[in-house]
């Protein structure tokens, strides 16, 4: 089956340590992209990758970083300088003549 | 900026018609609606392109006003299925492939027996 796959799908953080989401897709796509959703609040954009190697930083991207070394993976770090990252991460990839799909995302806690 | 969407919420009985609306401020190659389950993921409904028809997905279609730099999208005779919380993503003109796509907040759509 194609699809796109996050794990884990929670995750425990204490305050102070960097944590790796991961994401990774079998669908072919070109682009991947990482989402933030609140509680209540819409997607925000923190990182996205049009091509292997390269990735820019989108509206949020204070306090995560992301690499792209394989077209199929595209994992997100959340860094101890990222203040509030309690929050549900989505990850997305989409091809250039079509829309994005969505993993089944991560729910963050930092204790 | 963040597309506009309306109403915010809104509740109706099954069987009663909804319209959401998006709206932006700078010219849209493309919006995409996608309706969000409590706790999971978008899941993708429909894409309408610049220069393209109203589209339709079972009772679900939605309409793109290029000059006014708007998308609808229509529910008719909504099914307790249908509840969620509606977003329309939209990409800019120009379009290069691969853009990103910018959110609305979200149109939360409840509906009840």
């Amino acid at each position: 089956d194609g699809g796109i796959t996050q794990s884990p799908k929670y995750l425990f953080r204490k305050e102070g340590q960097n944590v790796t989401l991961s994401c990774e897709q079998n669908l072919n796509h070109d682009a991947m992209y990482w989402y933030r959703q609140d509680p209540g609040q819409g997607l925000r954009l923190i990182y996205y990758s049009q091509i292997v190697n390269d990735f820019q930083k989108g509206d949020i991207a204070e306090g995560y970083s992301v690499s792209r070394e394989k077209k199929e993976s595209f994992p997100l770090t959340v860094t101890s300088a990222q203040k509030n990252p309690t929050a549900f991460y989505l990850c997305a990839s989409s091809s250039s003549i079509d829309t994005q799909y969505f993993g089944p995302g991560t729910r963050l806690t930092v204790l | 900026q963040q597309p506009v969407q309306s109403p915010q919420a809104v509740i109706l009985r099954e069987g009663e018609d909804a319209v959401i609306n998006c709206s932006s401020s700078k010219a849209l190659y493309s919006v995409h609606w996608y309706r969000q389950k409590h706790g999971e993921a978008p899941v993708f409904l429909m894409i309408l392109l610049k220069g393209g028809e109203q589209k339709g997905h079972e009772k679900i279609s939605a309409s793109f006003n290029e000059k006014k730099q708007q998308s609808s999208l229509y529910l008719t005779a909504s099914q307790l299925s249908y509840s969620g919380t509606y977003f329309c993503g939209t990409e800019p003109l120009p379009n290069f492939g691969n853009e990103k796509l910018t959110f609305g907040t979200g149109t939360r759509l409840t509906i009840i027996p």
